[in-house]
């Protein structure tokens, strides 16, 4: 099965850039995983979908600040130009034939 | 509009049962794998199970912490799907969100099992 591994927090400041990673276990590094955020007090909202090769496809009206990439088994979410509205809760999540699987979250705190 | 809309959710004893629903608009319903999650408070996101379409023989799947206890199903003539759970314990109080598959989330609701 596979698991998601997520450092708990990170902080960046206003306007600045963020690079969030998502690390597959072993032999399940070709996965492709999926990137939600939660602010605080609300649902969760779909971001993308961030394929092996890096290729991503985000949801509708994400802004294009937000962008994916790939190194091996991490995935990454990259946030540029951070806003205020950008703190909050991001988790990963990947699936198997019958199962899914998210990680902890990671808080990121804009400063 | 496209959204999901949870509803149902309540104060129920150990070992009672609750019925959610998800209903679908603004989207292919029947076409969609529709996802139950669930978040406890202060805490990350807890996958319950997933139900396919008609085209995947509307196949179902569940973790192990819910496996036996929960069953998922769905009406695409109301564009609606159900997450029926039984023998609630204690560890099952969260926020239960439905989701379709790549993308929509609902906004949730509330299931607090206590005596």
């Amino acid at each position: 099965q596979p698991v998601l591994t997520q450092s708990s927090s990170a902080s960046a400041s206003l306007g600045s850039s963020v690079k969030l990673t998502c690390s597959l276990n072993g032999g399940h590094n070709t996965y492709i995983i999926a990137w939600h955020q939660q602010q605080p007090g609300k649902a969760p909202r779909y971001l993308m979908r961030l394929e092996r090769s890096g290729s991503y496809r985000k949801g509708s009206e994400v802004p294009e600040r937000f962008s994916g990439s790939t190194s091996g088994a991490d995935r990454y979410l990259t946030i540029s130009n951070l806003q205020s509205e950008d703190e909050a809760d991001y988790y990963c999540e990947t699936w198997d034939s019958d199962t899914q699987v998210f990680g902890g979250g990671t808080k990121l705190t804009v400063l | 509009e496209v959204q999901l809309v949870e509803s149902g959710g309540g104060l129920v004893q150990p070992g009672g049962s609750l019925k959610l629903s998800c209903a679908a608009s603004g989207f292919n319903f029947s076409g969609s794998t529709i996802h139950w999650v669930r978040q406890a408070s202060g805490k990350g996101l807890e996958w319950v199970g997933r139900i396919r379409s008609r085209t995947y023989t509307y196949a179902t799947a569940y973790p192990a912490s819910v496996k036996g206890r929960f069953t998922i199903s769905r009406d695409d003539s109301n564009n609606t799907a159900y997450l029926q759970m039984n023998s609630l314990k204690s560890e099952d109080t969260a926020v239960y969100y439905c989701r379709r598959e790549g993308g929509l989330w609902g906004q949730g609701t509330l299931v607090t099992v206590s005596s």
